[in-house]
């Protein structure tokens, strides 16, 4: 029953460091994404995937990189971290088709100092 | 570019109130409308899908309108309860070729509901 996972939870970073924020879904969706919720601005999108091998980017791609080589997963890298990516960052997916209904992780809260 | 706007921004009302939240969005071109939950410190629940063809859905006490005309959504919530306290987001899927399910976001109604 776990849906989209995301790790970690909380994770506070300096300026200028790289890490990756992990996305997995156990429910064989094709369709993937990233969205940033900040407060102001609703949640944007960032990257999305429309199946293995294939991404591309959102609304703010900027300063992130993706890759899907699996189905099930679908990892976020931030590549030199800055104050503005300081955001609470959720990954979706969505089975394949025009009416599906996405499905949330719980979120990751990253803090970059 | 389609944007999507929500008021009120937030709402306090008593427990069993019959509630309103509204959700309008600019470019009619859409596949369909969803509504989500909130709540703090959470990851966002889906309530309600409402194809573009479709005019409302019903879940419970929750029924949702869509006018895709009008560019207009609504979320009805009956005899509220303090366990609806939450914020309440709808977003948009846009109309796109290959393009996953690429969703715009309202900014949420803050509800909260008082016993």
């Amino acid at each position: 029953n776990a849906g989209v996972t995301q790790t970690p939870k909380f994770q506070v970073l300096k300026t200028g460091q790289s890490m990756t924020l992990q996305c997995a879904q156990d429910m064989n969706h094709e369709y993937m994404s990233w969205y940033r919720q900040d407060p102001g601005m609703g949640l944007r999108l960032i990257h999305y995937s429309v199946g293995a091998g294939i991404t591309d980017q959102g609304e703010v791609p900027n300063g992130y990189n993706v890759s899907r080589s699996t189905t099930e997963d679908f990892p976020l890298r931030l590549l030199s971290a800055a104050p503005s990516q300081t955001s609470v960052y959720f990954c979706a997916s969505s089975q394949q088709g025009i009416n599906t209904e996405a499905f949330f992780g719980q979120g990751t809260r990253l803090t970059v100092v | 570019k389609q944007e999507v706007t929500q008021i009120p921004a937030a709402l306090s009302v008593p427990e069993g109130e019959n509630l309103v939240l509204n959700c309008s969005f600019t470019d009619s071109a859409i596949y369909n409308l969803q509504w989500f939950r909130q709540d703090p410190g959470k990851g966002l629940t889906s309530l309600l899908l409402i194809q573009s063809s479709q005019r409302e859905q019903t879940s419970g006490r929750l029924n949702a309108s869509l006018d895709k005309s009008s560019g207009r959504s609504t979320l009805y919530i009956a005899a509220s309860q303090p366990g609806d306290s939450a914020t309440y987001l709808c977003a948009v899927r846009r109309l796109r070729a290959n393009a996953g399910n690429m969703l715009t976001f309202g900014g949420g109604t803050r509800l909260m509901v008082k016993p």
